[in-house]
């Protein structure tokens, strides 16, 4: 079975500009979630989606990150303007009965 | 509200030696506990999951864990440390759905 795909896997931009990542999950797993990893940390959720609904969005920095997953398939995740601590690797994971399975991840450099 | 902890943020053994990483976790229900590696540049693979049954839980790599309620611990091991096993190690709780982590633990091994 295909893994989860993500691109692009490395993006550098200047603070206050925009960027989009982009997740393809595993084919069939409804649930689908994006987690920030900073250096030297643990990856903490930002959104979980079941389907194309939110679940949980309680960590997601909304005044400049948003998220969206339409047709319950694919998702981005946006950020708008980015700050330099935004500097981490995004991860994007799925989920079916139980089991997680995470994409290699976008790394993002803010300077 | 569950959570894990993980003792030791750097860990060294040389090649040959015995690997011990160190989880507690924090939950007021049965938790089901993960075990996930990372290495340089990749997502994270599960290494072993406990969800019920046996405590002591084997997993890929030759890397195993045993849940000791008593203890609230659930720590990883793994008799004889090889090269390739150099990588992060975030230990992981189940909490509604989805996955918190710890803060990782960077094991490096010594020729």
């Amino acid at each position: 079975e295909a893994g989860v795909a993500q691109s692009p896997r490395y993006k550098i931009i200047e603070k206050r500009q925009s960027v989009a990542f982009w997740c393809n999950p595993i084919s069939g797993h409804a649930t689908l979630y994006w987690y920030q990893q900073i250096l030297g940390q643990g990856p903490k959720l930002l959104i979980q989606f079941q389907n194309n609904g939110v679940v949980d969005d309680s960590q997601l920095p909304k005044d400049r990150f948003s998220a969206e997953r339409l047709k319950g398939v694919d998702s981005t995740l946006k950020i708008q303007p980015a700050k330099l601590e935004d500097s981490a690797v995004y991860l994007c994971a799925s989920s079916s009965r139980g089991g997680y399975t995470f994409g290699s991840g976008t790394r993002l450099t803010v300077v | 509200a569950q959570s894990v902890t993980q003792l030791g943020s750097h860990v060294s053994v040389s090649e040959g030696a015995l690997v011990l990483l160190r989880c507690n976790y924090s939950s007021s229900v049965p938790p089901y506990l993960f075990w996930y590696v990372q290495y340089p540049n990749q997502g994270l693979q599960l290494l072993l999951k406990y969800t019920t049954g046996a405590t002591l839980v084997k997993g890929i790599n030759g890397f195993e864990a045993e849940f000791k309620k008593s203890e609230t611990s659930f720590h990883l091991t793994k008799p004889s440390a090889h090269m390739s096993d150099a990588a992060e190690y975030f230990c992981a709780v189940l909490s509604s759905y989805k996955l918190i982590f710890g803060s990782g633990t960077r094991l490096l091994v010594r020729p």
